[in-house]
């Protein structure tokens, strides 16, 4: 398969952790990379690979990955993470990409 | 400092055409994978195509495929994206994104992206 799943949305008190997975097969053979989006805005890569972070993402993001699974985690959410967050890897063939379907964070 | 920027959208006919740019600067261009990622509006981020380095491999989603053609200028440092045959469902912000690539390390993602044009497919 060539999809990734994600739970459509999940939240979070202020300041709790939260944990935010994808699953697929793809996954068995590479790293997922996360995607921020804010209303209106572009994506923002905020973890790729095992666990990296670009420069300027806080480090309360984390990601993790086991089997076919991909997670990131928000340790300490803050009210500006709320947004819809995407994984990507490329699919089983490695000719193309694929996305997630997207998780919508709610901080409360 | 890296910047991506899309135009080129606008409205069109179902079953009209319309070629999508993105200029490139800050940065080698020729030395980096370049896709399309597309979001239709309300819904999710969905890949439609890429590009090698050097224009000599393409790629593309089957929703789009036959349809549309990827295709970089190195010596002008922008990307393209031919647009035929659109159809209402290919209503949606269009995003160049550039990729980066760690083969031995089975790490691939997208560090920069471009602010997005919208295409609207309407009669």
């Amino acid at each position: 398969s060539s999809e990734l799943t994600q739970d459509p949305a999940v939240s979070v008190a202020l300041g709790q952790t939260v944990r935010i997975t994808c699953q697929g097969d793809s996954l068995r053979s590479y790293y997922a990379s996360w995607y921020q989006q804010k209303p209106g805005q572009a994506p923002v890569l905020v973890i790729y690979g095992k666990n990296n972070r670009p420069s300027g993402i806080p480090d309360r993001f984390s990601g993790s990955s086991s089997g076919n699974t991909a997670s990131l985690t928000i340790t300490g959410a803050q009210a500006e993470d709320e947004a819809d967050y995407y994984c990507n890897s490329r699919d089983s063939s490695g000719n193309h990409r694929v996305f997630g379907t997207g998780t919508k964070v709610t901080v409360l | 400092e890296v910047q991506l920027v899309e135009s080129g959208g606008g409205l069109v006919q179902p079953g009209g055409s319309l070629r999508l740019s993105c200029a490139a600067s800050g940065f080698t261009f020729s030395s980096y994978w370049m896709h399309w990622v597309r979001q239709a509006p309300g819904k999710g981020l969905v890949w439609v195509s890429r590009i090698n380095s050097d224009g000599s491999s393409t790629s593309y989603a089957d929703s789009v495929k036959g349809r549309f053609t990827i295709s970089r200028d190195n010596a002008k440092n922008t990307l393209y994206l031919q647009m035929n045959s659109l159809r209402a469902e290919d209503t949606a912000v269009y995003y160049c994104a550039r990729e980066v690539g760690i083969a031995v390390a089975a790490t691939y993602y997208f560090d920069y992206w471009g602010q997005g044009t919208l295409v609207t497919v309407s009669s």
